[in-house]
Parts: structure tokens; C-alpha cells; sequence
């Protein structure tokens, strides 16, 4: 699976836009990239994946680069419970197969008041 | 729905002592984990199964077995406890979509 490199610590005033960024240049073809957040020491919660195209939930909006070299999660009005670990994740799409997920140590995020 | 569950929630362990963390799942996922999590640090795979009567190692797979009977089910069993064992173990499923449900975890400490 293609490595990430994701900034160590993030700060966000609440209720401003918060943007992860997430760099993935060994990204392959089939892989896809993926979203997970850990709340103090909750089990990682799923956010978002995609391909190639932007995409968005209820819970936030995923930019991947053209080159699909990088990609942003965006969480569009931060609040104090988005504080959390955010994990990218970049691994093949195919249901078929296992799909682990190898974790690194994420982009601490604090939203302060 | 209850998702994943994990029990139990916390225990203390002396060293050489054996216990199983359980794992339940209830929404018929073929695929599951189980991860450990020290401190400051991503998680790490132990073992994983692609379904009943299937698993495979992981990253970090030393000191641990699993067994996979049922669909639902799939216990991580620790023998012979060690310090570097303490850590928060979380197991997590994935059915036909492509995201993961993970449990609340089970704190161990090996004394």
C-alpha cells in the first residue's frame, strides 16, 4: 500500500473550515484514498474515501489533486467535537480482497474556542 | 444494530497470565481485524480473517492467536502475557462497502 505523509498537529478556531492535508505520491492506480478520525482513544470512525473525484458527506468533503499525488479533507465548520486524530489511508479499492488498513500516526487536530 | 462489540472493556494482567479479548459482530461481515494501539501511536494489525474458518497474520502478529468459527466471532487469545503487550487492542469489521466499523476497545495492562 502507498505511503502518506500527513502534518503531526493541526489548530482550527471553531466554526471556521478545518483542512487536513494528506500526501500520497506513490499512489497507484487502483487505490484509493480514505478518511478515518479517532476521538480520544474511540475506535477510528470512518469519514470519507474517493478515487479521483472530489466528494462529499454530511460529515465533510474530500479534494484529491488531479495527479491524485495528494488529496485534502475539509470539514467545513469545525466544532469542538472534531477534535481528533485524522487518519489518511490510501489502499486498492477491491471488496474482494482483504483491504487492510495500515495506519501512521495521523494529524492531531484541536479546535479551540 | 450494536455494530462491534468488544469485551471486556479493561483488564490487568500479571505477566504469564493467558486471557481472550472477545470480538462480536452483528452485521454479517465477512472481513475482520483486530489492532493494537500503543501509546501516541497509530494502530497496528495483529491478525485479520476474510471469513469462518479463514485468518492470517498481520504486522504484529508475535504472542497472539485467533480463531474464526462463526461469521460473528473472532476472539484474539493472548498466551503468557508480557509487558510489551500492554496496549489498547481494538477489533473492527467490513462488509460489502468500503468502510470499516470499528469496537470501543479493550484496555490491557500486563503487570
Amino acid at each position: 500500500d502507498a505511503k502518506t505523509t500527513q502534518p503531526t498537529s493541526m489548530d482550527c478556531a471553531e466554526g471556521r473550515a478545518a483542512n487536513l492535508p494528506c500526501n500520497h505520491s506513490t499512489i497507484s492506480g487502483n487505490e484509493y484514498v480514505y478518511w478515518y478520525r479517532q476521538i480520544h482513544s474511540q475506535g477510528p470512525q470512518y469519514i470519507i474515501h474517493g478515487l479521483k473525484n472530489n466528494e462529499t458527506n454530511e460529515m465533510a468533503s474530500l479534494i484529491i489533486t488531479e495527479d491524485r499525488k495528494s488529496s485534502t479533507l475539509i470539514l467545513p465548520h469545525a466544532t469542538l467535537r472534531d477534535t481528533a486524530v485524522y487518519y489518511c489511508i490510501v489502499r486498492p479499492g477491491n471488496t474482494g480482497t482483504a483491504s487492510k488498513l495500515t495506519f501512521g500516526t495521523g494529524t492531531r487536530l484541536q479546535v479551540t474556542l | 444494530n450494536a455494530g462491534v462489540t468488544q469485551t471486556p472493556k479493561f483488564r490487568i494482567l500479571k505477566i504469564g497470565q493467558s486471557m481472550t479479548l472477545q470480538c462480536t459482530q452483528d452485521m454479517n461481515h465477512n472481513y475482520m481485524y483486530w489492532y493494537r494501539q500503543d501509546p501516541g501511536m497509530g494502530l497496528k494489525l495483529i491478525y485479520y480473517s476474510v471469513g469462518a474458518g479463514i485468518t492470517d497474520k498481520g504486522e504484529v502478529p508475535n504472542g497472539y492467536n485467533v480463531s474464526r468459527s462463526t461469521t460473528e466471532d473472532f476472539p484474539l487469545r493472548l498466551e503468557l502475557a508480557a509487558p510489551s503487550q500492554t496496549s489498547v487492542y481494538f477489533c473492527a469489521s467490513r462488509g460489502r462497502n468500503y468502510g470499516y466499523t470499528f469496537g470501543s476497545g479493550t484496555r490491557l495492562t500486563v503487570v
